[in-house]
C-alpha cells in the first residue's frame, strides 16, 4: 500500500505570510495527487488536481508542485478565510485512494 | 450544480447494522464511479469503498471488508453503504464522493456514531 506522509501537522502563521506543507508518498506516484481544504464542520474541497493544476475557481494564491514522491503545497499570501485543514491525497493505485495526515493550518 | 446528500447515519449499538444512502443530483449519476469516504471525530480522512459506474466493480478498504456492503441504484440515482458487525471504531461522519479521475466531489456527510 502507498503511505503519504503529510507534514507538517499543524501550522500558525500570520496574515500575509507564505504558507508551505509538504507531502511525501512511500514510492513513486509521478503527478497522480491532488490538494484538498476542509473547514470546520464542512466537507472537504479540491483546491490542486495533478500535482499542480489549480482547480476552477480556486484563489491564485494557491499552488502545488512535485512529482514522484516530494509534493509542496503553498499559499503565497495567507489570508483569514484559509483557516482550514488541509490534505494531500494519492490516486496512483486507483479505485483506492490515500490520504495525508493533514495540516491544521492557524492564524498567528 | 453537482448534490450529493448522504443520510441514515444515527446511533447504533456495537454489533448493529446501519444502511446510509447517498442522493444525487445536477450529473448524470450511472456515469460516474462512486466512493465512500469516512472521518473519524477529529481525524483524518480514510477511503471505505469503491463502486464503478455499472456497479459490476467494487473494492474495500481493508477495515470495512466482509461487514460493509456498497451498492448503487441507476435508476434512482442513489448510492448506498449497507453497514454490519459495527464497531467503536467505526464512528465517524460517512462522505460519499464522486470520481472523477482521481479527483473526489463530496456530500456533506452523516455522522454514524457506535456506542452503547
Amino acid at each position: 500500500d502507498i503511505q503519504m506522509t503529510q507534514s507538517p501537522s499543524s501550522l500558525s502563521a500570520s496574515v500575509g505570510d507564505r504558507v508551505t506543507i509538504t507531502c511525501q508518498a512511500s514510492q513513486d506516484i509521478s503527478n497522480y495527487l491532488n490538494w484538498y481544504q476542509q473547514k470546520p464542520g464542512k466537507a472537504p474541497k479540491l483546491l490542486i488536481y495533478d500535482a499542480s493544476n489549480l482547480e476552477t475557481g480556486v484563489p491564485s494564491r494557491f499552488s502545488g508542485s512535485g512529482s514522484g514522491t516530494d509534493f509542496t503545497f503553498t499559499i503565497s499570501s495567507l489570508q483569514p478565510e484559509d483557516i482550514a485543514t488541509y490534505y494531500c491525497q494519492q490516486y496512483d493505485n486507483l479505485p483506492m485512494y490515500t490520504f495525508g495526515q493533514g495540516t491544521k493550518l492557524e492564524i498567528k | 450544480e453537482v448534490q450529493l446528500v448522504e443520510s441514515g447515519g444515527g446511533l447504533v449499538q456495537p454489533g448493529g447494522s446501519l444502511r446510509l444512502s447517498c442522493a444525487a443530483s445536477g450529473f448524470t449519476f450511472s456515469s460516474y464511479e462512486m466512493n465512500w469516504v469516512r472521518q473519524a471525530p477529529g481525524k483524518g480522512l480514510e477511503w471505505v469503498s469503491y463502486i464503478s459506474s455499472s456497479g459490476s466493480t467494487i473494492y474495500y478498504a481493508d477495515s470495512v471488508k466482509g461487514r460493509f456492503t456498497i451498492s448503487r441504484d441507476n435508476a434512482k440515482n442513489s448510492l448506498y453503504l449497507q453497514m454490519n458487525s459495527l464497531r467503536a471504531e467505526d464512528t465517524a461522519v460517512y462522505y460519499c464522493a464522486r470520481a472523477v479521475g482521481g479527483s473526489l466531489t463530496w456530500g456533506q456527510g452523516t455522522l454514524v456514531t457506535v456506542s452503547s
